[in-house]
């Protein structure tokens, strides 16, 4: 079973439409929780870290579901600038990080 | 702002060569990664080092190796380029810190090599 697992998508959605991407993670020692988004062909960047009350950053929120051992990102209002991969990672110990392959978003004008 | 940066952006090298790529990073973080990525399969991790001289193996290290002489630098070395290495190369650094209420290793990527083994 894959460390991280989501789904890839493509997700295309409307502008202004709420998006919702969920991941899963299979080790429950599993630490610290991330969001990244990477553009095509640059690098992934951190878009927020995922705490377990839940998180909000402007329109995006994340949530982390340690029971359940999944984690969630829900985008509101969304933007064309929006379009990108979100990858769903996951620490433990510090210096192990797992990788989700990424769910692509295409907002459509 | 961490910056890392890697030494080219595009590289074509021939099949038997030995290729070095290089990463540095200025935030003094404890923590480098090699990973590479391709299409379906995302970011696998070759190499990964906490320490000067210190390196342990990721994913999939066959077919490379690593050197970290000091702390802000990390190379990757193939040392027989073959046609199932090319990828697009991520390097990325981390340090233990704070952010908001908890404690969080963040990773922070170079803008990655892209190599052709032909």
């Amino acid at each position: 079973r894959k460390e991280v697992e989501q789904d890839p998508g493509p997700f295309n959605v409307p502008e202004g439409a709420t998006v919702a991407f969920n991941c899963t993670y299979s080790n429950s020692a599993s630490q610290s929780f991330f969001w990244y988004r990477q553009d095509c062909r640059k690098e992934p960047k951190l878009l927020m870290s995922v705490y377990s009350s839940g998180n909000e950053d402007g329109r995006f929120t994340a949530q982390l579901n340690r029971a359940s051992q999944y984690i969630s990102l829900l985008i509101r209002d969304s933007k064309l600038s929006d379009s990108a991969t979100y990858l769903c990672v996951v620490n433990r110990a510090g210096n192990q990080f797992y990788f989700g392959t990424g769910t692509s978003l295409t907002v459509i004008p | 702002d961490v910056k890392v940066t890697q030494s080219s952006r595009y590289l074509v090298k021939r099949t038997g060569e030995k290729v070095f790529l290089e990463c540095v990073q200025d935030m003094d973080h404890e923590n480098m990664f090699w990973y590479r990525q391709d299409p379906g399969l995302g970011l696998r991790l070759i190499y990964f080092s906490y320490d000067v001289k210190m390196k342990e193996k990721g994913d999939i290290p066959e077919g490379y190796s690593v050197s970290r002489e000091k702390k802000e630098r990390f190379s990757l070395i193939l040392e027989s380029a073959s046609t199932n290495q090319t990828s697009m190369y991520l390097c990325a650094s981390s340090s233990l810190g704070t952010s908001g209420r908890a404690l969080s290793y963040e990773q922070y990527f170079g803008p990655g090599t892209r190599l052709t083994v032909t």
